[in-house]
């Protein structure tokens, strides 16, 4: 089976620009979820997508945006970019969501976002 | 809210030798889970090892070991007979079954010294 996939692996924007990061969910997996992880922090939350619809945001602005399409791929986008974006952002695929974590989570190997 | 606090941010091991990484949690809710992930350089979360709040038996999987302490919040992982592979930054996180989402610790990178 397939694991995540992300793409690209690095970018680089200049602040105020837009940006849009891409992720294929492992086979089988049909919710996704996306982190943010700053420098020598640990992921935070940013949401997940459920069948198509957004299930759950963590607490970052209205500027940060997402999509789940139909074969369960998603994407993260990012409005009106500032330097404090500079990130990795990953992103995570499972089966079903909440109490069944028993099915596991999968994570990608990460947008290494820079913004300066 | 939800808070997972990792108090070493360095350890280092001699390989073969055993290593104990900590972790504190803090939580309001009864059902959730813990969880140990591990972040090579190639920046991919692989868990590591799973527990769950209910279960009073620690998990155990090969040479990678818990002690859950509920009453105490805290979940600590047992590294045994350290190899060099194992060398990587080391993730603590709870899981909230309302909230759908992971909550992660600041890290802990592991050194192991051949």
């Amino acid at each position: 089976e397939t694991g995540v996939t992300q793409s690209p692996t690095h970018l680089i924007k200049t602040r105020g620009q837009q940006v849009t990061l891409r992720c294929s969910s492992q086979s089988g997996h049909n919710t996704v979820s996306w982190y943010q992880q700053a420098l020598g922090q640990g992921p935070q939350f940013i949401f997940q997508y459920y069948r198509e619809e957004e299930n759950g945001r963590g607490n970052f602005p209205p500027r940060f945006s997402g999509l789940q399409f139909p074969n369960y791929s998603s994407e993260l986008n990012v409005n009106a970019l500032e330097l404090d974006d500079s990130a990795l952002y990953l992103c995570a695929s499972s089966r079903g969501t909440g109490g069944l974590v028993g099915y596991g989570y999968t994570f990608g190997s990460g947008t290494r976002l820079t913004v300066v | 809210a939800q808070t997972v606090t990792q108090s070493q941010p360095e350890m280092s091991v001699q390989e073969a030798e055993t290593v104990t990484l900590s972790c504190t949690y803090d939580t309001s809710e009864s059902d959730y889970y813990l969880f140990w992930y591990k972040q090579p350089p190639s920046r991919q979360m692989i868990l590591v090892i799973r527990q769950e709040a209910y279960k009073q038996q620690n998990a155990t999987e090969n040479r990678f070991s818990v002690n859950f302490q509920k009453a105490a919040k805290s979940f600590s992982l047992k590294i045994s007979d350290s190899q060099l592979g194992d060398a990587a930054m080391y993730f603590c996180a709870f899981f909230s079954t309302t909230g759908n989402q992971f909550y992660f610790g600041t890290g802990t990178s592991l050194t192991v010294i051949p």
